[in-house]
Parts: C-alpha cells; sequence; structure tokens
C-alpha cells in the first residue's frame, strides 16, 4: 500500500488562503468518504482537522475546509495565520490490504 | 477529553523485542478503535496497526506484518504493541491514538505524546 501523495511544501502570506492536495487511489480516497487531515507542530502529536471529507471537529476553526473529488481530496486553510506554519498530512481507510494509509505530509510556510 | 499515555520505548537491539503500552483515563475503552502510527525522525507518519474496539479484530501494515501484535486489555483501558524481530528501520517515535468509535473507518481524534523506539547495535 503506497502513501497518498501530496505536495512537499506549500507557502503563502497572512491572510491568503492556500489548498494542499492529497491524491490516492480508487481503493482509497476515491472509494470512501474517510479522509482526515491532520496538524503536527513540531515535537507534537497530530491533531485532527478534518474528518469524513469536510467535517471539522469541536474547537477547529472553520477557515479550515476539505473536499474530494475523484481520488484526490484537499485541504484549503483561508486567513492563514502564523500559528498555521506546521506539518499537514491527509489519511484515508482503504479497502486494498491494509487498513489506513497516511498521505507523504506536506510544510505549511508562512510568509 | 481522554489521556492516552504510552510507554515501553527504549533502546534495543536488532533483532530484539518490545512491548509496548497505551493506557487510555477512559472507562469506556472497549467502545473504540484503537491504533498505533510511528514517524521515524524526521519522516512522516506512517500507520501500523489497528484494533477494534472488542479487539476481535486487529489489522496490521506491510511492513511489520508477522513481527507485531497488537493486542487490548479493555478491563485495564490499555492498548498494547508486541514488536518482535526489530530492525533498524522500525526506529521512530510510536503514536497511540483512539478512533471516535468502534472501527477504524473513524478517525484518530486522540493521541498519545509517543514513545520512542531505537533499533540499532
Amino acid at each position: 500500500q503506497s502513501a497518498l501523495t501530496q505536495p512537499a511544501s506549500v507557502s503563502g502570506s497572512p491572510g491568503q488562503s492556500i489548498t494542499i492536495s492529497c491524491t490516492g487511489t480508487s481503493s482509497d480516497v476515491g472509494a470512501y468518504n474517510y479522509v482526515s487531515w491532520y496538524q503536527q507542530h513540531p515535537g507534537k502529536a497530530p491533531k485532527l482537522l478534518i474528518y469524513d471529507v469536510s467535517n471539522r471537529p469541536s474547537g477547529v476553526p472553520d477557515r479550515f475546509s476539505g473536499s474530494k473529488s475523484g481520488n484526490t481530496a484537499s485541504l484549503t486553510i483561508s486567513g492563514l495565520q502564523a500559528d498555521d506554519e506546521a506539518d499537514y498530512y491527509c489519511s484515508s481507510y482503504t479497502s486494498s490490504g491494509p487498513l489506513y494509509v497516511f498521505g507523504t505530509g506536506t510544510k505549511v510556510t508562512v510568509l | 477529553e481522554v489521556q492516552l499515555m504510552e510507554s515501553g520505548g527504549g533502546l534495543v537491539q536488532p533483532g530484539g523485542s518490545l512491548r509496548l503500552s497505551c493506557a487510555a483515563s477512559e472507562i469506556t475503552f472497549s467502545n473504540y478503535a484503537m491504533t498505533w502510527v510511528r514517524q521515524a525522525p524526521g519522516k512522516g507518519l506512517e500507520w501500523v496497526s489497528t484494533m477494534n474496539g472488542s479487539g476481535g479484530s486487529s489489522y496490521y501494515a506491510d511492513s511489520v506484518k508477522g513481527r507485531f501484535t497488537i493486542s487490548r486489555d479493555n478491563s485495564k483501558s490499555t492498548l498494547y504493541l508486541q514488536m518482535n524481530s526489530l530492525r533498524a528501520e522500525d526506529t521512530a517515535l510510536y503514536y497511540c491514538a483512539k478512533h471516535t468509535g468502534y472501527s477504524g473507518s473513524h478517525p484518530l481524534a486522540f493521541w498519545g505524546q509517543g514513545t520512542l523506539v531505537t533499533v540499532s547495535s
């Protein structure tokens, strides 16, 4: 089971919007609406940002939004803030062998 | 909010074994699937293994299948990962994480702080 493909890095200025893509296959991202996104600051544990493609847990700002089209999911961060500088990982439930797969990770830099 | 505390990590020689534990402050522990995720130094997240709430179903990444065994003791609200035949590439910070529901299709809403496993001679 290969990792989902994400861009290695994305950057933006404060206040701007950025989008991170997450490309899988018809066995994972394309097959289920069980795509999640996690934010990880350096030295910290990952934090759930988005689940089931586009749902936000309580406490996550609505600046974070998720979507999916075919085998590609996307995370959009609007009104970029300094604290958004972190690594972001997508994940998906999968039907092909292993249960779960993570993305390769994207480092977000706030310029 | 649930607290997850991993323990059992350390330095082990190649071919050796370790048993990781994850204690949850959760009285309804059996209602939730649990997962181990690892992160090698400077690398991304890698799913390792998941067990459903009852302990009746378990799943493994190909990279650990046959060497690692996940288990849980719901009476103690504790998750385990028995790691045998350890290799250098198993060196990583191991996180335990709690799903929001009984099966692994639910998201990983709560994470521990991780326990470091180093495999080296």
